[in-house]
């Protein structure tokens, strides 16, 4: 079973919009999350990270989470085609040792 | 200057070989780990080393073998190859278990 759940899986949006990603973990025992990026046959790099209930906003990228409901969502605002690729989730159990990833959503930003 | 080092870029294998996938890291991180990726899977999540210390390990076969044999070096070893273990093998690592994943360029394995 997916611990990490992502939605949607895939997602359009036009160059200057706003695309909106979820994750959800059925992991009860879940602090950590974290945003990575994925290019197309690149590795993974870490967009953003967050641990605390709220908002944390970075340039055009704003994530949230909501700690009761372990669900956390990032915004991208203003979306260019470099943001164009995958979108991982990743949430850590509590004194865990790695990072479980989410099937991701795979954005495409079009001209 | 990838700071994360694997070796080889490309593999290709034959049914019921064995190789070893390389990885080294120049980022004076203490945990080390290894995750797969395929089209069929998403990115799954192998083994962590921390201090060169296993300390869990996701992968249900023992055809999977991690090695460490320097603080900065976690390799690969995967026995009776099949063609199912057929991915992307990304090697990972951060300061500590808590947090972010630096991640090297992968190792493509392809078996035939």
């Amino acid at each position: 079973q997916q611990k990490v759940q992502q939605s949607p899986e895939s997602l359009i949006v036009p160059e200057g919009g706003m695309a909106s990603l979820n994750c959800t973990s059925s992991d009860r025992n879940v602090d950590y999350f974290w945003w990575y990026r994925q290019h197309s046959g690149k590795s993974p790099k870490m967009l953003m990270s967050i641990f605390s209930n709220g908002e944390k906003e970075e340039g055009r990228f704003t994530v949230h989470l909501n700690k009761a409901s372990l669900h956390t969502s990032l915004h991208i605002r203003d979306s260019q085609p470099s943001d164009s690729a995958l979108y991982l989730c990743a949430a850590r159990r509590n004194s865990g040792t790695y990072q479980r990833f989410g099937t991701g959503t795979k954005l495409q930003v079009v001209p | 200057d990838p700071k994360i080092i694997q070796k080889p870029k490309y593999l290709v294998a034959v049914t019921g070989s064995e190789k070893i996938l390389i990885c080294e890291q120049y980022l004076g991180h203490n945990a080390m780990y290894w995750y797969r990726q395929s089209a069929k899977k998403p990115l799954e999540f192998m083994f962590s080393y921390s201090y060169q210390k296993l300390m869990d390990n996701q992968t249900a076969s023992s055809r999977f073998q991690p090695q460490s044999s320097k603080k900065n070096h976690l390799d690969l070893q995967i026995t009776a190859l099949k063609p199912d273990d057929s991915a992307t093998y990304f090697c990972a690592s951060s300061q500590d278990t808590n947090e972010r994943l630096f991640f090297g360029h992968g190792t493509k394995l392809s078996v035939l």
